[in-house]
């Protein structure tokens, strides 16, 4: 079974400072990795998958994340935090064997930048 | 504006009640979801469909159902309300490829359930 672990609950940074959101991953075979975005009263967004290939992957709004498989760990980061970061964001994993629909969410880490 | 849209935004109803919240999207796309977010924000897949196959996630009662009057809708019909089933609803869509299991998924904003 695939499953996906957000350890965090909360992360808070300073505007400017970089930040990291950890993901750490299950799945039987080799994994399609998401990063989503939720902000108050609004759908999810897409920031950036990782696929295959380079383990780093770029995003929007200047976010990156690596994939690490060793440590089946797929960090979210952004080397400068910016106040209108602070959002919901969530780790998704589906297992590249697993049927379309089959994307599996983290239960959340709650993103706050303060100024 | 290509969008997922779900109306409606809020729903307050009682207990027993039968209820629908709809979807519908113009980006073209063959497959759509309902998600499930409850008061903990966690995010749980009811529905998935496509016009070939409806896959239901197991654990979700049978008073849920989907029906999908073309492949750019997808409503959410809920039979004999349970407080339980207060929480956000979002549908969602994708298109799908020959790689279908990296498809982004495009969500629309949510319709918030209360149960009283």
């Amino acid at each position: 079974a695939q499953s996906v672990a957000q350890p965090e609950d909360q992360v808070n940074v300073a505007e400017g400072n970089p930040l990291t959101v950890k993901c750490t991953y299950s799945v039987s075979g080799n994994p399609y990795l998401f990063w989503y975005v939720q902000y108050p009263n609004r759908g999810l967004q897409f920031l950036l998958k990782y696929i295959t290939g380079d383990n780093l992957v770029k995003g929007s709004y200047g976010f990156e994340a690596e994939f690490n498989k060793s440590q089946t760990s797929f960090h979210l980061k952004k080397p400068s935090a910016l106040v209108s970061d602070s959002a919901l964001y969530f780790c998704a994993v589906r297992d590249q064997g697993g049927s379309q629909g089959n994307l599996i969410f983290g239960k959340g880490t709650k993103l706050s930048v303060k100024p | 504006d290509t969008a997922v849209s779900q109306t409606p935004k809020y729903l307050v109803t009682q207990m027993g009640n039968d209820k629908s919240i709809k979807c519908e999207q113009n980006l073209g796309h063959d497959t759509m979801y309902w998600y499930k977010q409850d008061s903990k924000k966690f995010l749980k897949i009811m529905f998935s469909y496509n016009n070939k196959e409806l896959i239901i996630n197991e654990t979700v009662p049978n008073r849920f159902s989907p029906k999908s009057p073309d492949k750019a809708h997808l409503n959410l019909h809920i039979n004999s309300l349970e407080l339980g089933d207060s929480a956000v609803y979002f549908c969602a869509s994708s298109q799908a490829t020959a790689s279908s299991g990296a498809n982004v998924l495009t969500f629309g904003a949510g319709s918030r359930l209360t149960v009283l």
